[in-house]
């Protein structure tokens, strides 16, 4: 069964803390995302990998940055957490080409920061 | 630019009634268009999708067409059961054959009561 696996489903953090939120697929995929879903705001793309070390912003990249050091693992870090970062993260993967957007996601990452 | 808007929930309806999800879309060119389920507790699913105009995609008992002259997407199915009870998002993929940067809705949350 192909999968996206996320390290953590729920973490509490604490202001200015570095976190680290690791995602895994196991579907040779080369694009991976990182996704933050709000109520009333829907998901939000943070950043996108298309390759490892190729990484490319999305919509909100303020106060995140990304690692993607293996082609199935793409890690999203929040240098200094805030309690604006409190949300749901979604990391996905997808198979590059032939426009069938079928995205790939993992359980989600609850993250809390007090 | 690329925009999704679906209807807003939550959306309440008993057992066996029929469903509707209203989504609209603004896109250039001519975009593949999907259906995502998030079912409690779990990341996102890809419940259907319709590649081009007139275009039905089906699964579950869901249907949606891709109606260019109305740049709609609605989501339907004729009897709904309580293991529906899911959020349901719309997203387009702008570039056909390109990469799978999908523009989501904001999400409509249904529940189905027995």
């Amino acid at each position: 069964d192909v999968k996206v696996t996320q390290s953590s489903r729920y973490l509490v953090k604490r202001t200015g803390e570095k976190v680290f939120l690791e995602c895994v697929q196991d579907m040779d995929h080369e694009n991976m995302f990182w996704y933050r879903q709000d109520p009333g705001l829907g998901l939000r793309l943070i950043y996108f990998s298309y390759d490892v070390k190729m990484k490319e912003k999305g919509d909100i990249p303020e106060g995140y940055s990304v690692s993607r050091e293996k082609k199935e693992r793409f890690s999203l870090i929040l240098e200094s957490a805030s309690t604006n970062q409190t949300s749901m993260y979604l990391c996905a993967s997808s198979q590059t080409g032939g426009g069938t957007g079928e995205l790939f996601f993992g359980e989600g990452s609850r993250l809390t920061v007090l | 630019g690329n925009s999704v808007t679906q209807m807003e929930g939550p959306v309440t309806l008993s057992e066996e009634a029929f469903l509707t999800i209203n989504c609209t879309y603004t896109a250039t060119g001519y975009p593949s268009l999907f259906w995502y389920v998030q079912y409690p507790g779990e990341g996102l699913q890809l419940l259907l999708k319709a590649t081009k105009a007139d275009d039905k995609g089906s699964n579950k008992g869901f249907e949606a067409t891709y109606r260019k002259e109305t740049t709609s997407f609605h989501l339907e199915k004729g009897s709904v059961q309580v293991s529906d009870s899911a959020v349901y998002f719309c997203a387009l993929n702008p570039t056909q054959g390109g990469s799978e940067k999908l523009v989501f809705g904001k999400g409509t949350k249904l529940t189905v009561n027995p």
